[in-house]
């Protein structure tokens, strides 16, 4: 069985700081995905960033980076220069068979 | 390229009742997976279709059903609709069978049983 935990249920950052998100899985899988989503108000979930486990270099994406430490079975995120519109509830996701979702990181950001 | 719709984007059924929620991918896409989203228990996986076949199926009672056409819309029902059915639906459809492959989100059928 997959599992994703997210720590963190809620966190807040100012604007134009940076915030990082946590995350740890579980899988029995060698061969894997892990995403960020992102879901706002709107209720629409929306990629962030991927990254592939084969992979040791750390995915990037704008202000969106990952810190992805495959051993101990941690997946964060880190988001600098925050943005009003960064607001948003995050998921962790890893990818197997299907898409297992973590609890979600409700991410404030401040003016 | 149009992205993933659903249909109805709100619905308010009462208990016992059945309900049918439809979801069209992105052109191109044959893979549709959906999800239940509720506060309690979270984003849950459904099941999966590919090619009109389901793939992949969740731990949910018998009672949620699917199915996709040759146009690769899909179809999601539930019967006999119980008070803890009142979620948010999400429909995602990948270019891919697989999961490795970003999934991309419809807007979500939100589902009230009264």
């Amino acid at each position: 069985a997959q599992t994703v935990t997210q720590s963190q249920p809620e966190m807040s950052v100012q604007e134009a700081e940076t915030v990082t998100l946590s995350c740890t899985y579980d899988t029995s899988e060698s061969d894997y995905y892990l995403f960020w989503y992102k879901q706002p108000p709107s209720r629409q979930m929306i990629l962030v960033i991927r990254q592939e486990a084969y992979k040791q270099q750390n995915a990037t994406e704008n202000r969106f980076s990952v810190n992805f430490q495959k051993a101990a079975k941690s997946f964060s995120l880190k988001i600098s220069d925050s943005q009003l519109g960064d607001a948003a509830m995050y998921f962790c996701v890893l990818s197997g068979s299907r898409l297992t979702f973590g609890e979600g990181t409700q991410l404030t950001v401040n003016p | 390229k149009a992205g993933v719709t659903q249909t109805p984007r709100y619905l308010i059924k009462t208990r016992g009742q059945q309900v049918t929620l439809s979801c069209s991918p992105i052109s191109g896409h044959r893979s549709v997976s959906w999800y239940q989203q509720t506060p309690g228990q979270g984003l849950q996986f459904l099941f999966e279709y590919f090619s009109e076949t389901q793939r992949n199926k969740g731990n949910f009672p018998g009672r949620f059903s699917g199915r996709q056409f040759s146009n690769s819309r899909s179809e999601m029902n539930v019967s006999t609709l119980e008070l803890g059915d009142s979620a948010l639906y999400l429909c995602a459809s990948s270019s891919k069978r697989d999961s490795y492959n970003e999934q991309f989100f419809g807007p979500g059928t939100r589902l009230t049983v009264l």
